[in-house]
């Protein structure tokens, strides 16, 4: 079956430290999308891409990249983590065409900052 | 102020209760319209999208009110495992989605 999976599930780093969380889908969804989620603020948009070599910025992005090499991976960068970045991220895809497409989500990463 | 807003809640209520939940956004232009469930400390899952007709899925049922720029959703005759962070979410002009903050439902015996 095809799926989206996030890596690591869990993550401690330290202040300053550059990080990375993964994000593959095999669904070969041309729309990839990382959110973080932290209590009272709901799931903000951080960066986005409709394609291989394409990113957009979200609601959220600074401190933040992503790169798009391939269709499948989609990873977040945080260039040098703070402890406002500590929240749990959700990787989500979706197919290009149509209105009302299904957004998949990722069980989610959540990541410490110490 | 954010773009889409729901009541948080929490909405406590009896099994078998009739629950509705609203929506609101600020982009006239937002496109598609959903509602999601979210478990505890769990990814949000698809329930519904929302049509301009309206649609209904078993107990839940979905409209859209574009005039008023507002999205529902009623649940019939409350599960205990309805208990969960029902979660707004529209597209604007592309496929990203914007969400409410959710709004959490306890269903109790």
């Amino acid at each position: 079956d095809a799926e989206i999976t996030q890596s690591p599930r869990h993550k401690i780093t330290e202040t300053g430290r550059q990080v990375t969380l993964a994000c593959h889908q095999t669904w070969n969804h041309n729309n990839m999308f990382w959110y973080r989620q932290d209590l009272g603020h709901g799931l903000r948009l951080i960066h986005y891409s409709y394609g291989v070599h394409d990113t957009n910025k979200g609601e959220v992005s600074d401190g933040y990249s992503v790169s798009r090499s391939n269709t499948e991976d989609l990873p977040l960068t945080l260039e040098s983590a703070a402890s406002s970045q500590t929240s749990v991220y959700f990787c989500a895809s979706s197919e290009e065409t149509g209105s009302n497409t299904e957004a998949f989500f990722g069980q989610g990463t959540r990541l410490t900052v110490v | 102020r954010k773009e889409v807003e729901q009541d948080p809640g929490p909405f406590n209520v009896p099994e078998g209760a009739t629950v509705a939940f609203n929506c609101t956004y600020s982009n006239s232009a937002s496109q598609s319209f959903f509602w999601y469930r979210q478990d505890c400390r769990k990814e949000p899952k698809l329930l519904m999208s929302v049509y301009s007709s309206g649609n209904e899925d078993g107990r839940f049922t979905a409209q859209l009110n574009r005039a008023s720029q507002y999205i529902s959703l009623l649940i019939r005759d409350s599960k205990l495992s309805d208990s969960a962070t029902y979660l707004c979410a529209v597209t604007d002009s592309g496929y990203a989605l914007n969400f409410g903050k959710g709004t959490s439902l306890l269903v109790t015996p």
